[in-house]
Order: C-alpha cells, then structure tokens, then sequence
C-alpha cells in the first residue's frame, strides 16, 4: 500500500531539470508532496486531489494521473535550495478523507553547484 | 503566528523508562496527525486525533504506545517501557480540519535515542 517513488536518488547541477514519479497500486483520492531537509521538518509543497490536475509554483509542478494512478514531481532550472528528500504522501480512495497519509520512501535530490 | 511546536527536541531514554513527547499545533488547528521516521526512511503514519478525541490509531502499536489530546493543552505522544527500536525521529502535523484537501504542517520532530 505504501507509494513507490522513483528514482531513489538523483544528482543534478544547477539548472537542470528533474521528475520525481510517486505510483500507487490503489485508487488514489489525493497526493501530498513534501521536501525535507537534512534534521528538519518536512515542508509542503502541494496537494493534488483526484480529477487529474496538474499544479505549480515558481519551478516547481506536479500532476496527478488517476488511471495510472501515480503522481510526478516536475523541477525545473534547479536550485541549490531544492536539495533534500522529496516525499509523496498519498491517500487511496474510500479512505475516508481524513488525511491519513501514506509516504513513500523518498527520492533524495542533491543539486550541485 | 507560531508554527507547530514540539518538544523536546531531543529526547534519551534507557530501555524500560518513559518517554513523553509532546506537540503544540498551530493556531486554530483542532486536528493533529503523528508520524515516525527511521534514518533514511519515509514518514510512518501512527494516530490521527482530533481534539479529546481518537480518530484513527491504525499505524500505532498495541502495546506501550498511547495518545492523547485533551481540551486544553499540547497532543501527547506516549511512549512506556521504551525499548532500543522505538529510537527514530516523530514529527507531528497539524491541520485546520481532518480533510485530505488541507495542508498538513509539521512540527520540528522530536528525536529519541534509547540507550
């Protein structure tokens, strides 16, 4: 039930681009996107619900595909400030809504210089 | 408007005591989810709560753990008879209402060590 996210790991340099792919083997009814830093609190980054949607922010997008039923993490031109573990959190459907999360094992992004 | 508090953030207990972790929501915040988080691993769902009230305890063990969040006062994370495997890092999250559709921030984490 726990998402598999890929790649495990990936090293890119700055201005690069990456794509982070969080799949579920359930329906899902919403995908959570996070970042953590090395000893430090994950920090959101966005929320798809079902219906597809795509999102974004500066650099950083996702969208949710409810057939496939998996979620990608889009980065773009990257920042030193992206590294850290980047988690998908994810809630299947008929969970009852609540948002009990269910986190991948992460993909650790380290961004060089 | 402070973040979500926890505390303490480091925490060492030898095997057999008691460890209390506690977590402090956000402002307005009424629901409070705790994870627990191995070295290199993802987030691990333990209890949802809401406040007085235990919504979904699924990922909690049986034994020795318990949570509370009373009417006043932080969430509670109990842990009794603390054996070297409890040792991980626990975050709690809080959110304005228990609904996948909201954010959930998380606190700094409480790290505990069993000796």
């Amino acid at each position: 039930q726990q998402p598999v996210q890929s790649p495990q790991a990936v090293i890119l340099r700055e201005g690069e681009d990456a794509v982070i792919n969080c799949s579920s083997s359930k329906a899902l009814y919403s995908v959570h996107w996070y970042r953590q830093k090395h000893g430090e609190a994950p920090v959101f980054l966005m929320i798809l619900l079902k219906g597809g949607e795509q999102k974004g922010h500066d650099k950083i997008s996702a969208s949710f595909n409810e057939k496939k039923q998996q979620s990608s993490l889009y980065l773009t031109a990257s920042q030193l400030s992206y590294s850290g573990t980047y988690f998908c959190g994810t809630e299947n459907e008929g969970g009852g809504s609540q948002g009990n999360l269910i986190f991948g094992k992460g993909t650790k992004l380290s961004v060089k210089p | 408007n402070a973040g979500v508090m926890q505390n303490p953030r480091h925490l060492v207990r030898r095997r057999g005591q008691e460890a209390r972790l506690r977590c402090s929501p956000m402002k307005g915040h009424s629901h409070v989810y705790w994870y627990r988080q191995l070295p290199e691993e993802g987030l691990k769902f333990m209890v949802y709560l809401q406040k007085e009230n235990i919504i979904d305890e699924s990922g909690m063990p049986k034994e020795r753990f318990s949570a509370e969040f009373p009417k006043e006062g932080p969430s509670i994370l109990r842990i009794q008879q603390v054996v070297r495997g409890d040792s991980a890092a626990y975050f709690c999250a809080s959110s304005p209402s228990g609904r996948s559709y909201n954010e959930q921030f998380f606190g700094p984490g409480t790290r505990l060590t069993v000796l």
